[in-house]
């Protein structure tokens, strides 16, 4: 079976902390993404990653950044946490293939930023 | 970002009813994938569609790859409690690595 985990899964944070979410998947995954799920819009990327050392921004990478320094594993930073960025966030990985890439999630990790 | 049209938003049924909710778009995609979410979970991959008029079950669930390829829809069959959660819709385009997501279907089963 397919498994992303994700390192936490509730993290309380105050506003102007730097956060880490870390990210891996077992799955020998090129691609890794990051969303985030807020009520009534739905999940939105962040960023996403085909490969080790390689990101593209998505529909909203402001006050993100992230890492890709092996291929298991793909982190998210939140340089200086702010009230706004209070969210769920997920993590996804696929194959890149021109054919069956379905994405699998992690369980999310619940982010509360004071 | 572009999102799909999902609907309905939410239902409630009784337990043992049938569930239809379907996603569209004004863009063609190659894959359809409907995932499943219970309450403070990542989502769950339910069916995976590549090839358009493909019809696809798993236990009581069945889906189907619209023939125009803008659409798809998702069927629950005698639904249960546990049938109870947020159905996403999901299409890839050709050529893109990323899923367009529609918003949801929020699911409750009354027993």
């Amino acid at each position: 079976d397919v498994k992303v985990t994700q390192s936490s899964r509730y993290l309380v944070k105050r506003t102007g902390e730097k956060v880490f979410l870390e990210c891996v998947q077992d799955m020998d995954h090129e691609n890794m993404f990051w969303y985030r799920q807020d009520p009534g819009l739905g999940l939105r990327l962040i960023y996403f990653s085909y490969d080790v050392k390689m990101k593209e921004k998505g529909d909203i990478p402001e006050g993100y950044s992230v890492s890709r320094e092996k291929k298991e594993r793909f982190s998210l930073i939140l340089e200086s946490a702010s009230t706004n960025q209070t969210s769920m966030y997920l993590c996804a990985s696929s194959f890149r293939t021109s054919g069956y890439n379905e994405q699998f999630f992690g369980p999310g990790t619940r982010l509360t930023v004071l | 970002g572009q999102q799909l049209n999902q609907s309905p938003q939410s239902m409630f049924i009784q337990e043992g009813e049938d569930v239809s909710m379907n996603c569209t778009s004004s863009s063609i995609f190659n894959t359809w994938l409907w995932y499943k979410q219970d309450p403070g979970e990542g989502p769950v991959l339910l069916i995976a569609l590549y090839k358009a008029g493909e019809l696809t079950s798993n236990g009581r669930l069945t889906a189907q790859f619209g023939i125009t390829r803008k659409d798809s829809f998702l069927n629950i069959s005698a639904s249960i409690p546990s049938d109870v959660g947020i159905y996403f819709c999901a299409g890839r385009k050709g050529g893109s690595e990323k899923l367009v997501f529609g918003k949801g279907t929020k699911l409750t089963v009354n027993p």
